[in-house]
C-alpha cells in the first residue's frame, strides 16, 4: 500500500517562499497514471485544493493560487514538491499530499503536515 | 467556483442509528462528480465515496452515496463506533475542486 510522508519547515516568515516536499513510498511516482496533489486545511476555509502534477510532469493549479505556486516532481528520489511563494498568515495551514487515481478525487493521502506563517 | 453547503453541521446520534448527510452545490455537478471523506481527529481525510455513489476499496457497505445535480446524500446506514467522525464532500465537476465544510457525527 502506498505511503506519502510530507516534510517541510514548520514555520516560514511572512512575503518568503514555503517550500514541502512529499516522499512516495511503497510505490513508484511514476509507475502508474497516477496525479499527485497538494491540499491545504485550514480553519478558517476548510480543505482547500492546491494543484496536482501528474507522473509525466505536467501540472494544473487552482486559479487563486496559481500565480504563487510551483509543484515539482523527482522521479530518482520518488518525491514531489511544493513551493508557495510571498506567503502571507492566511497560508498557515496542514498541508497534505495526496495521490489521485484521477485528477479528480484522492485515494491516498499523507498525515499532513502543519505550516505556520509568522514573523 | 462551484460552491458545496453541507447540512447538517452537527449530527448527534447513537450506535446503530441511521446517519443521513446532505451536500447541496451551487451549480450543478455534471456527471455525478462528487466524493465523499472522512476525517477523525489529527488525521489526514479518507476516501469513502467517488462518482457520487462508488465506495472506494476497502469501505463497508453501510456507506452509501446517492444524488445527482446540485443534492446529494451520504447515508451510513447503521453507526459504528469508529464511523463518529467529520465528513466531507468535494466536487469536481468545475475548476477548482472545492470542498463542503463538513458535517460533524458526534455521538449522542
Amino acid at each position: 500500500q502506498v505511503q506519502l510522508q510530507e516534510s517541510g519547515p514548520g514555520l516560514v516568515k511572512p512575503s518568503q517562499t514555503l517550500s514541502l516536499t512529499c516522499t512516495v513510498s511503497s510505490g513508484s511516482i511514476s509507475g502508474g497514471a497516477y496525479y499527485w496533489n497538494w491540499i491545504r486545511q485550514n480553519p478558517g476555509k476548510g480543505l482547500e485544493w492546491i494543484g496536482y502534477i501528474y507522473y509525466s510532469g505536467s501540472t494544473y493549479y487552482n486559479p487563486s493560487l496559481e500565480t504563487r505556486v510551483a509543484i515539482s516532481i523527482d522521479t530518482s528520489k520518488n518525491q514531489f514538491s511544493l513551493r508557495l511563494s510571498s506567503v502571507t498568515a492566511a497560508d498557515t495551514a496542514v498541508y497534505y499530499c495526496a495521490r489521485g487515481p484521477t485528477r479528480y478525487y484522492y485515494d491516498s493521502w499523507g498525515q499532513g503536515t502543519l505550516v505556520t506563517v509568522s514573523s | 467556483e462551484i460552491v458545496l453547503t453541507q447540512s447538517p453541521a452537527t449530527l448527534s446520534l447513537s450506535p446503530g442509528e441511521r446517519a443521513t448527510l446532505s451536500c447541496g452545490a451551487s451549480q450543478t455537478v455534471s456527471s455525478s462528480y462528487l466524493a465523499w471523506y472522512q476525517q477523525k481527529p489529527g488525521l489526514a481525510p479518507r476516501l469513502l465515496v467517488y462518482g457520487a455513489s462508488s465506495r472506494a476499496t476497502g469501505i463497508p457497505d453501510r456507506f452509501s452515496g446517492s444524488g445527482s445535480g446540485t443534492d446529494f446524500t451520504l447515508t451510513i446506514s447503521r453507526l459504528e463506533p469508529e464511523d463518529f467522525a467529520v465528513y466531507y464532500c468535494q466536487q469536481y465537476a468545475g475548476s477548482p475542486w472545492t470542498f463542503g465544510q463538513g458535517s460533524k457525527v458526534e455521538i449522542k
